[in-house]
């Protein structure tokens, strides 16, 4: 079993759609979450931090559940340009992360 | 730099072969990190310099594969005898500190595809 999994995906979804997107991980002492975007054949970018309180950064919602070891990402009002790959991260306080398979995201017109 | 800079950006190398990969990360940042990303996977950690220190190889797959950081700056990831199983993608990542509160800024990485 994978330390972090993401949903397998694909998800196809119409441009104004809302997706969200789920993580689990497995280690206990993460301490650090975050959402990157990957675009094809492109290096991974940070989207997100996320926070267990919650955050937002316009159309994109993190949450995330330490107890459950989930974490989400929502994405309202798509549009085209968000179709990517959405990585899911996770870390303890310093040193490696460990990175999910990813969820592929196509917007369609 | 503006930010962080990977060389070569392709590399084929026949089977056997030893090759250099050059990962030069923004000024200034402490953590420098290496990844392998094979196709349709999520990037896998190799190793992690604070400063000129490797604080953890661990993921490093097996002896052929080494990496320095002899003065704090630039890293070399080198893998002798090439496999075919090394090609993938080989990311650099850079960050300001040890900590993971700000995430990674990540290069462009370096497709080595072994023949």
């Amino acid at each position: 079993r994978k330390e972090v999994e993401q949903d397998p995906g694909p998800f196809n979804v119409p441009e104004g759609a809302t997706v969200a997107f789920n993580c689990t991980y497995s280690n206990s002492a993460s301490q650090s979450f975050f959402w990157y975007r990957q675009d094809c054949r492109k290096e991974p970018k940070l989207l997100m931090s996320v926070y267990s309180s919650g955050n937002e950064d316009g159309r994109f919602t993190a949450q995330l559940n330490r107890a459950s070891q989930y974490i989400s990402l929502l994405i309202r009002d798509s549009k085209l340009s968000d179709s990517a790959t959405y990585l899911c991260v996770v870390s303890e306080w310093a040193g490696k992360s460990t990175f999910g398979d990813g969820t592929t995201l196509t917007v369609k017109p | 730099g503006a930010g962080v800079s990977q060389s070569p950006r392709y590399k084929v190398a026949k089977r056997g072969q030893d090759v250099a990969l050059r990962c030069d990360p923004i000024s200034g940042h402490v953590s420098l990190f290496w990844y392998q990303q094979a196709l349709g996977q999520g990037p896998e950690f190799l190793t992690y310099f604070q400063n000129e220190a490797q604080l953890d190889k661990s993921g490093l797959p097996s002896d052929r594969f080494f990496a320095e950081r002899p003065e704090g700056s630039v890293s070399t990831l080198k893998i002798q005898r090439t496999q075919q199983e090394d090609s993938a993608v080989y990311l650099c990542a850079s960050s300001l500190d040890g900590s993971q509160t700000y995430g990674y800024t990540f290069g462009s990485g370096t497709r080595l595809t072994v023949v």
